[in-house]
């Protein structure tokens, strides 16, 4: 079993919808949940990071981790046509140190105009 | 330059060969990390650096795969005896000293290695 899974999509949606995009792990250890962004032929960037349950915001996106569920989601808002990338849920057992991070396998989504 | 800068950015090699990819890792970020990516999957994690030292190599999956940092900034990942299976794209990543409030890896764009 791997420690993170995510759905790997496709997803495809039309513009101005609210996504939810997901991943549930299995070690507890984990402290800190970050959310990355991949377009083709790029390496990732860092979209949201979090290190408490409940809910964080940053414009049209927000992230919701649930520690006790071992489940985090991120939502867009009015979805735009360039959100369409892969977006990578990541964590991390520390967030005071570096520490090595575990992606999940990504989930592709498309964005219509 | 202000990011994360690899190279090559492409890589053809042949079966057995012995292949360097290089990293240089934002100025000043004393952790970096080494990522395997294969088409479709998330980045799988190889190695990662705090200084001139491997602080966890696990992800390493065999003896052919060695990575160096001797001066604590510039990092080549080595892969010995090349194999088809080898083929994927080899993000590095480096993020700031410990302590500084959060983990965020900056990523660069990714060496695209073919193993023919």
């Amino acid at each position: 079993q791997k420690e993170v899974e995510q759905d790997p999509g496709p997803l495809s949606v039309p513009e101005g919808a609210i996504v939810s995009l997901n991943c549930t792990y299995s070690n507890s250890a984990f402290q800190y949940f970050m959310w990355y962004r991949q377009y083709s032929r790029k390496g990732p960037e860092l979209l949201m990071y979090t290190y408490s349950s409940g809910n964080k915001e940053d414009g049209r996106f927000t992230a919701q981790v649930d520690k006790s569920s071992k489940y985090i989601s991120l939502f867009i808002r009015d979805s735009q046509p360039s959100d369409s990338a892969t977006y990578l849920c990541a964590m991390t057992v520390r967030y005071s140190s570096a520490s090595k991070i575990i992606f999940g396998s990504g989930t592709r989504l498309s964005i219509r105009p | 330059g202000a990011g994360v800068s690899q190279t090559p950015s492409n890589k053809v090699t042949e079966k057995g060969k012995y292949v360097e990819l290089r990293c240089d890792p934002i100025s000043g970020h004393t952790a970096l990390y080494w990522y395997r990516q294969s088409l479709g999957q998330g980045p799988e994690f190889l190695i990662y650096f705090q200084g001139t030292g491997a602080a966890d190599d696990s992800g390493l999956p065999n003896d052919r795969f060695f990575a160096v940092r001797p001066e604590g900034s510039v990092s080549t990942l080595k892969i010995q005896r090349t194999e088809r299976g080898d083929s994927a794209v080899y993000l590095c990543a480096s993020s700031p000293s410990p302590g500084q409030g959060n983990t965020e890896a900056f990523f660069g764009q990714g060496t695209r290695l073919t193993v023919v």
